[in-house]
């Protein structure tokens, strides 16, 4: 079964601290991976996807195949960045599960 | 619009009463999803439509929801007899492809009284 997981409901951190957030995911096959963000207010947005291998906002995320993994990193975190972020494993055809979220807290 | 446009935006209603949500994806956007988004909670997968194949239901958690999808456009997310634990937002996001970017509208808010 698809399964994905992201173990801290929430995540605190001083401004300028470092950043991140764990995603485990066990599917079978090789699903393309994403991380989503909602800022308050705002629509759920795409962050930033594994295959592109770019940096958004000072953000990264490293596929971990061996650990099924995708975390996503971020060294100087800003307030800026408090927001709920979500993991989401993609198989081609299928729906697209998100994992239940984090929510990140950054604080000066 | 250039977006995914959801309404109503909030909805009221008692319990018991039936509700309609409508979506109007991106044109040309041939996947569709409907999520559900509790007050704190994550994202609850409902319902995918993918063209013209049959559609995955495999999140609708009873009877009482269904979701119906005209061609590759609007879609109608309806709640039957609705209950006090179905108030959340309903969050409607269309795709391009079989896998890519989703984009989500503004959600609807359901309150049941």
């Amino acid at each position: 079964a698809q399964r994905v997981t992201q173990p801290e409901k929430l995540l605190s951190v001083f401004k300028g601290a470092p950043v991140e957030l764990k995603c485990n995911y066990s599917y079978s096959g090789s699903p393309e991976l994403f991380w989503y963000v909602q800022y308050s207010r705002q629509r759920l947005q795409l962050l930033l996807r594994h295959i592109s291998r770019e940096s958004i906002k000072g953000f990264t995320a490293d596929l971990n195949k061996g650990e099924t993994s995708f975390h996503l990193k971020k060294p100087f975190a800003q307030e800026e960045d408090s927001a709920m972020y979500y993991c989401a494993p993609h198989q081609a055809g299928t729906a697209l599960i998100f994992g239940k979220g984090t929510t990140l807290s950054v604080s000066s | 619009g250039a977006g995914v446009s959801q309404s109503p935006s909030n909805k009221v209603t008692e319990k018991g009463k039936d509700v309609e949500l409508r979506c109007d994806p991106i044109s040309g956007h041939t996947a569709l999803y409907w999520y559900r988004q509790r007050l704190g909670q994550g994202l609850e997968f409902l319902i995918y439509f993918q063209g013209n194949s049959a559609p995955d239901k495999s999140g609708l958690p009873s009877d009482r929801f269904s979701a119906e999808r005209t061609g590759e456009s609007v879609s109608t997310l309806t709640i039957q007899r609705t209950q006090q634990e179905d108030s959340a937002v309903y969050l409607c996001a269309s795709s391009l492809a079989w896998v890519g970017e989703l984009f989500f509208g503004e959600g609807s808010r359901l309150t049941v009284l």
